[in-house]
C-alpha cells in the first residue's frame, strides 16, 4: 500500500495519559499535515512540515500538543496529559508542496476516559 | 480564513442534481474538494487553481471563481454512493495549509 498510514488507528487513554500517533507519508511527498477533526466539523489544521521543518503551527494548538518529523519522512503527534477534550480523530495528509492533492490517512481515533 | 460553505445540508432522490458552494473572504491560491463517509477519512476528489478553470470527471465537476473567490461542486445525476459530507479546502497561497470549511452533509435517497 503506497497511501498515507497512521498507527493507532484506536486508542482509548485514560486523562492525564499521554499518547503519541505515528504518520507514515506517501514516500516522496515532502509535505505532512496534521489535522483533528471532531464529530460534524471538518478537519481543523494543527501543524504542518515541509521535509524536516516545522513550516506552521495553528494558534489553537496547546503546548501540551508536539509535532516531530526528524528525518523527513515518518512523523509523530504526541499529547501530554490528555485532557478529555482532546477526544477527536487525528488526520494525517501529505503531498509534494502547496497547490498539490493532500492525500490522508486513515485517521488515529483518541477516545479519552 | 475558514471558508463557507452553503447549504449545510441536502437530501436529493437518486438522479437527481445537486450544487454544493464554497466561498471565502479572502483571495484564493487554490480550492480542493474532498467527499468523507462516515467514520472514514476524507477522499480527495478535485484541486483546482486560481485561474477560472472548471474541472470534472465523469458526472461529478467544479469551478473556481478566482474574482468572486468562490467554488462550486456540481453533482448531477447523483447515485446512491454520492451520500456523504462534502468538504471543501482553500489555500490562500502555495505556502499556507488547506483550511476546510464546516461540510455539506448530502444525502442521495432511493
Amino acid at each position: 500500500d503506497t497511501g498515507v498510514s497512521q498507527d493507532p488507528r484506536h486508542k482509548i487513554t485514560k486523562r492525564g495519559q499521554n499518547v503519541t500517533f505515528r504518520c507514515d507519508p506517501i514516500s516522496e511527498h515532502n509535505r505532512l499535515y496534521w489535522y483533528r477533526q471532531t464529530l460534524g466539523q471538518g478537519p481543523e489544521f494543527l501543524t504542518y512540515f515541509q521535509n524536516e521543518a516545522q513550516l506552521e503551527k495553528s494558534r489553537l494548538l496547546s503546548d501540551r500538543f508536539s509535532a516531530e518529523r526528524p528525518k523527513g519522512s515518518f512523523s509523530t503527534l504526541e499529547i501530554q496529559r490528555t485532557e478529555q477534550g482532546d477526544s477527536a480523530m487525528y488526520l494525517c495528509a501529505s503531498s509534494h508542496t502547496g497547490g498539490n492533492t493532500i492525500y490522508f490517512g486513515e485517521g488515529s481515533w483518541l477516545t479519552v476516559v | 480564513q475558514q471558508p463557507v460553505q452553503s447549504p449545510q445540508a441536502v437530501i436529493l432522490r437518486e438522479g437527481e442534481d445537486a450544487v454544493i458552494n464554497c466561498s471565502s473572504s479572502k483571495a484564493l491560491y487554490s480550492v480542493h474538494w474532498y467527499r468523507q463517509k462516515h467514520g472514514e477519512a476524507p477522499v480527495f476528489l478535485m484541486i483546482l487553481l486560481k485561474g477560472g478553470e472548471q474541472k470534472g470527471h465523469e458526472k461529478i465537476s467544479a469551478s473556481f471563481n478566482e474574482k468572486k473567490q468562490q467554488s462550486s461542486l456540481y453533482l448531477t445525476a447523483s447515485q446512491l454512493s454520492y451520500s456523504g459530507t462534502y468538504f471543501c479546502g482553500t489555500e490562500d497561497s502555495g505556502n499556507t495549509p488547506l483550511v476546510f470549511g464546516k461540510g455539506t452533509r448530502l444525502s442521495v435517497i432511493a
